[in-house]
């Protein structure tokens, strides 16, 4: 049973950088892909994009390119999720979540959710 | 503006049925692209309620079905429980964004 936990919550000033962690215990998480989604107050779901730690390669939604980095420690078995250039839209809750396969994959499980609140 | 349409709300009373329409497009769900479904509670991380268009994960009940046809999917819920207000978004993948996109979701108000 994979189970995947996040980071505390942060608090950041804009133009500053966030960086959420997510370390999922149970699965083989090299082989897993790891997805991101985050959600903004009162807001919809929004995909972020996703990492699959055993090819080293992300894919990142168009809207986060070059602004979102993900990268994956297989040693911890923690997956990472950095935002940089932090505006005050970008105050959300992140959540990753194990995507399974299928055309697309599904997401589950989620991690807990990290609340990024991003105030001067 | 989600690439996938849902109703921004849909209510029914306990006992009722309800369905929630989840609208896409020829690069997305018409596509052939599967569709799955997530149920949120306020406060909470969502979690997988239907996958690839009409498979239900364990524990979920038999009361949550879906759909999907052309370019259009549905989630149907029977026999109404309070339990389940909540909000619910379809997720597929679209050939123009190259990604995993959501609806914007669906209000669930049992009355």
């Amino acid at each position: 049973q994979v189970q995947l936990v996040q980071s505390g919550d942060e608090v950041k000033k804009p133009g500053s950088s966030v960086k959420v962690s997510c370390k999922s215990s149970g699965g083989t998480f090299s082989s897993d892909t790891i997805t991101w989604v985050r959600q903004a107050p009162g807001q919809g779901l929004e995909w972020m994009g996703r990492i699959t730690p055993i090819l080293g390669s992300a894919k990142k939604a168009q809207k986060f390119q070059g602004r979102v980095t993900l990268t994956a420690d297989d040693s911890t078995r923690t997956a990472y999720m950095e935002l940089n250039s932090l505006r005050s839209e970008d105050t959300a809750v992140y959540w990753c979540a194990r995507e399974v396969g299928g055309d697309p994959n599904w997401f589950d499980p989620w991690g807990q959710g990290t609340r990024v609140t991003v105030s001067s | 503006q989600s690439v996938l349409t849902q109703p921004p709300s849909v209510s029914g009373a306990p006992g009722q049925r309800v369905t929630i329409s989840c609208t896409g497009s020829s690069s997305n769900i018409g596509a052939d692209y599967d569709v799955h479904w997530y149920q949120q509670v306020p406060g909470s991380a969502p979690k997988l309620l239907i996958y690839v268009n009409n498979n239900r994960p364990s524990g979920v009940p038999d009361r949550f079905s879906g759909s999907k046809s052309g370019t259009s999917a549905s989630l149907a819920i029977t026999g109404l429980q309070a339990e389940d207000e909540a909000d619910y978004y379809c997720q597929s993948y679209d050939d123009r964004l190259s990604g995993s996109v959501f609806g914007g979701g669906t209000k669930l108000t049992v009355l």
